[in-house]
């Protein structure tokens, strides 16, 4: 069955680094996504991403914060200097066409630890 | 906008017992609605979702949830739990193609 993929599953980095979080989403879907969640809170929207443009994003999701799909394959999500509070559970999202019932499919999350 | 309310944030219950874990959304349309259990550590499992016809739909580990409407609720139910059912779970909300909205949580603890 197809999932989605993300690496590393854990990363630890100095504040103030830049750190690249990978996903590989299902590989005939559209829609990606990023979410995070500090740890023992809820899950939060990052962004969304289709055709190649942010098509939503929220408020956590300011400057530091850039995504890409440099490839057919990869998801990417950026952290330009990451922050004490940047530790978090990150979790990449993919969803197929409207026909697919709109259900985003999680990969396993990449837990970031920012020292 | 929309919002999910999951107003207990821990629920213990002894092996065996039933369960109900409540949701409830705020939502102009009809919206899709999911249930994920995380377990400590992990990432998000699906148990169920709903998007349109039967209220009450079934899912996975023997998980049932039923829409109802009139209460703007989604609640999720076992009618006997196992030990390792203890985990975190979370009520979400989405549309189309657009964000997820997560409540916050409710953490289960089975007892012996």
């Amino acid at each position: 069955e197809p999932e989605v993929t993300q690496t590393p599953s854990h990363q630890v980095t100095q504040m103030g680094q830049e750190v690249i979080l990978r996903c590989v989403p299902i590989s005939n879907h559209l829609y990606f996504y990023w979410y995070r969640q500090i740890l023992g809170q809820k899950v939060e929207f990052l962004v969304s991403f289709y055709n190649n443009e942010i098509s939503e994003k929220s408020e956590i999701f300011d400057d530091q914060f850039s995504v890409e799909r440099p490839d057919g394959s990869n998801f990417t999500l950026k952290i330009r200097s990451t922050k004490l509070e940047d530790s978090a559970m990150y979790f990449c999202a993919s969803q197929g066409l409207v026909g697919s019932y709109n259900e985003q499919f999680f990969g396993p999350g990449t837990r970031l630890t920012v020292l | 906008a929309q919002s999910v309310t999951q107003p207990d944030i821990h629920i213990t219950v002894s092996e065996g017992a039933s369960l109900e874990l409540r949701c409830n959304y705020s939502y102009g349309a009809t919206p899709y609605l999911f249930w994920y259990v995380q377990s400590p550590g992990q990432g998000l499992q699906l148990l169920l979702k709903y998007f349109s016809g039967d209220t009450l739909v079934q899912g996975i580990k023997g998980f049932e949830a039923e829409f109802k409407r009139s209460q703007s609720s989604f609640n999720l139910r076992k009618p006997s739990v196992h030990w390792s059912d203890a985990a975190e779970y979370f009520c979400a909300v989405g549309e189309g193609n657009n964000d997820m909205r997560f409540g916050a949580g409710t953490r289960l603890t089975v007892k012996p």
